[in-house]
């Protein structure tokens, strides 16, 4: 069964430092793969998504992820935290069936930013 | 250009009760999903609607029902509602053919006492 794993609940960066979010997949085929980011009380932001082609891919708010098939990974990557990246991140698989598409979502990591 | 849009924001029912969720897709969409986040968890699948029918649908029970009407906008009902299922819930919508271009709205925050 298709599923999402990420290992960390919660993790504290300073601000200015880099992150790095991992996310961890399983899936029969080639996977189609999102990140995305919910502030509170707020719905979900999609930050970049991996089809095909070029395993190292540029989202919006200078985030990036990287495709790793080896260890069907697909972690978040920024190199300088802003407090405003505070958020709860999610990584999602698409999961295509019959004639629909749906998302497969991990539990989130919450991102605190500190000063 | 409005993205997606729910109603109500907030709500809190008894247990035992029905409840109604209105989703309006943005522009342009004609496919609406809705997800179910309880606290702490990431959104779970509950059913997709294009053309006014259900395509698919998650590991939900039957008390989770749903519409579309004609302009694409969609209902969630939830009936017998349980405390169980305090979550906010997520609306998403897309265009058919184009895969995985979901828009969420901000959700409906549903509280069951």
């Amino acid at each position: 069964a298709q599923s999402v794993t990420q290992p960390d609940i919660h993790i504290t960066v300073s601000e200015g430092a880099s992150l790095e979010l991992r996310c961890n997949y399983s899936y029969g085929a080639t996977p189609y793969l999102f990140w995305y980011v919910q502030s509170p009380g707020q719905g979900l932001q999609l930050l970049l998504k991996y089809f095909s082609g070029d395993t190292l891919v540029q989202g919006i708010k200078g985030f990036e992820a990287e495709f790793k098939r080896s260890q069907s990974s697909f972690n978040l990557r920024k190199p300088s935290v802003h407090w405003s990246d505070a958020a709860e991140y999610f990584c999602a698989v698409g999961s295509y069936g019959g004639a629909t598409n749906k998302l497969i979502f991990g539990t989130g990591t919450l991102l605190a930013v500190q000063p | 250009d409005a993205g997606v849009t729910q109603s109500p924001t907030h709500l809190i029912k008894t247990r035992g009760q029905q409840v109604t969720l209105r989703c309006s897709p943005k522009s342009g969409h004609d496919t609406v999903s809705w997800y179910q986040q309880a606290l702490g968890q990431g959104p779970q699948f509950i059913f997709q609607y294009y053309e006014e029918e259900e395509r698919q649908r998650g590991n939900f029970p039957d008390r989770f029902s749903g519409h579309q009407f004609p302009n694409y906008s969609s209902e969630l009902n939830v009936n017998a509602l349980l405390l169980g299922d305090s979550a906010l819930y997520l609306c998403a919508s897309s265009a058919r053919g184009e895969g995985y271009g979901y828009t969420f709205g901000s959700g409906t925050r549903l509280t069951v006492v």
